[in-house]
């Protein structure tokens, strides 16, 4: 099983700042079946980023996924408030087929 | 626009068996190119992918639960449905039905707004 780490757990910063999220795999990764996800408190996951670094419909342009192999990021150019929330990270492809990262938590300063 | 509506009881009794359903709208579980899947989360953790049934009825499980895990379709209602046998307090979850998309490597583009359900007696 391909088990996904995401840091920093918590990730503390102001409003127009930028937010870097990393996203490792224990082994290599396709950056085709690389996802990433935003979930705010009660509701369900929204997909943002899928194959590493293709943005999902009508997500803004300042969401950018980048990465290869077992390294993999999420970046979020000026924060804006709708922005903070938990972020996972995904990978398809390796037993159980569909893996998700621990979670990382933007939180505002 | 395709919704999915995840519907069934909150509340289930351990080793009973908990029953879901997922009503898709504004599109065909029958179309191809998409597995339907539930995914849980428990409380205040990450998120577990329990298992897909594609259009033709082919499943795949999470290795993890596969003995306790039936998914199955009704096209004529436009439903998946999930069963979980033998429960306890650790499947305690929100279970969230979502669509894995192929032209997105299989990424989860359309989700429920999911439903918790307890173990409990």
């Amino acid at each position: 099983e391909i088990v996904l780490t995401q840091s920093p757990g918590t990730l503390s910063l102001s409003p127009g700042e930028r937010a870097t999220l990393s996203c490792r795999a224990s082994q290599s990764v396709s950056s085709t079946y690389l996802v990433w996800y935003q979930q705010k408190p009660g509701q369900a996951p929204r997909l943002l980023i899928y194959g590493a670094f293709g943005r999902a419909t009508g997500i803004p342009d300042r969401f950018s996924g980048s990465g290869s192999g077992t390294d993999f990021t999420l970046t979020i150019n000026r924060l804006e408030p709708e922005d903070f929330a938990v972020y996972y990270c995904q990978q398809y492809g390796s037993s159980p087929l569909w893996t998700f990262g621990q979670g990382t938590k933007v939180e505002i300063k | 626009q395709v919704q999915l509506q995840e519907s069934g009881p909150g509340l289930v009794k351990p080793s009973q068996t908990l029953s879901l359903i997922c009503t898709v709208s504004g599109g065909s579980i029958s179309s191809g190119g998409y597995y339907w899947s539930w995914i849980r989360q428990h409380p205040g953790k990450g998120l577990e992918w329990i298992g897909y049934i594609y259009y033709s009825g082919d499943t795949y499980y999470n290795p993890s639960l596969t003995s306790r895990i039936l998914i199955s379709l009704d096209t004529s209602k436009n439903q998946f449905s999930l069963k979980l046998s033998s429960v306890s307090a650790a499947d305690t979850a929100v279970y969230y039905c979502a669509r894995g998309r192929l032209d997105t490597g299989w990424a989860f583009d359309i989700w429920g707004q999911g439903t918790m359900v307890t173990v409990s007696s």
